[in-house]
């Protein structure tokens, strides 16, 4: 099974709202990323957790949070988002990252902020 | 740095008809090299990948050669249906910078009329 899920599917906020998205793999990954991706654009990276500790930060505002509570589990942490965060936000994970290896993506979370 | 470059679209095809995407990489290292599909309002799904020099992915029907003396992953379907239609994205993986990082191509639409 290579099912990566994210929940929720869609996400509508303001800009002074406080919202968390969620992703979740059961394959044993200990890779784990977020990507943004806007529309007819590539995705793009955000955040790798390697191990459950952040390895890479792509130079991503700080209203953007992620977080990593356990190796099946990636958070990503939403406060006071512009418009222009509007995208849809897909996570990944990989079996690990010092050896490269295939990105399993779940479905998203398409995310407007109002 | 490295990059992936895709033929512009969309392509337009009947059904029945051959396919065709091309894509070319420049990569200081030794890339492993993927085919992602994209149907609308979805995540990204593997289609294909291959991780050496003459190795061939197949899947569904879609094949890619990874061609080193032509830095080339152009991706063939023999027979393309209605259901293909989609942006397809070629992407690779850098083994040698041990970040999992994937550099995609700006994606081609593919839309197949019956």
């Amino acid at each position: 099974d290579t099912e990566v899920t994210q929940t929720p599917k869609h996400l509508v906020m303001g800009m002074t709202n406080k919202k968390s998205l969620k992703c979740e793999q059961h394959m044993g990954h200990r890779a784990m990323y977020w990507y943004k991706q806007k529309a007819k654009k590539p995705p793009e990276l955000m955040f790798v957790y390697s191990y459950e500790k952040l390895s890479i930060n792509e130079s991503v505002p700080s209203r953007f949070s992620p977080e990593c509570p356990n190796s099946s589990l990636l958070n990503l942490h939403l406060h006071a988002l512009q418009p222009e965060d509007s995208a849809l936000y897909l996570c990944a994970s990989s079996q690990d990252r010092v050896a490269p290896d295939t990105q399993y993506f779940g479905p998203g979370t398409r995310l407007t902020v109002l | 740095g490295d990059s992936v470059t895709q033929m512009e679209g969309p392509v337009t095809l009947s059904e029945e008809a051959f396919l065709t995407i091309n894509c070319t990489y420049t990569a200081t290292g030794y890339p492993s090299l993927f085919w992602y599909v994209q149907y609308p309002g979805e995540g990204l799904q593997l289609l294909l990948k291959a991780t050496k020099a003459d190795d061939k992915g197949s899947n569904k029907g879609f094949e890619a050669t990874y061609r080193k003396e032509t830095t080339s992953f152009h991706l063939e379907k023999g027979s393309v249906q209605v259901s293909d239609s989609a942006v397809y994205f070629c992407a690779l993986s850098d083994r040698s910078s041990n970040t999992g990082k994937l550099i995609f191509g700006q994606g081609t639409t593919l839309q197949v009329k019956p």
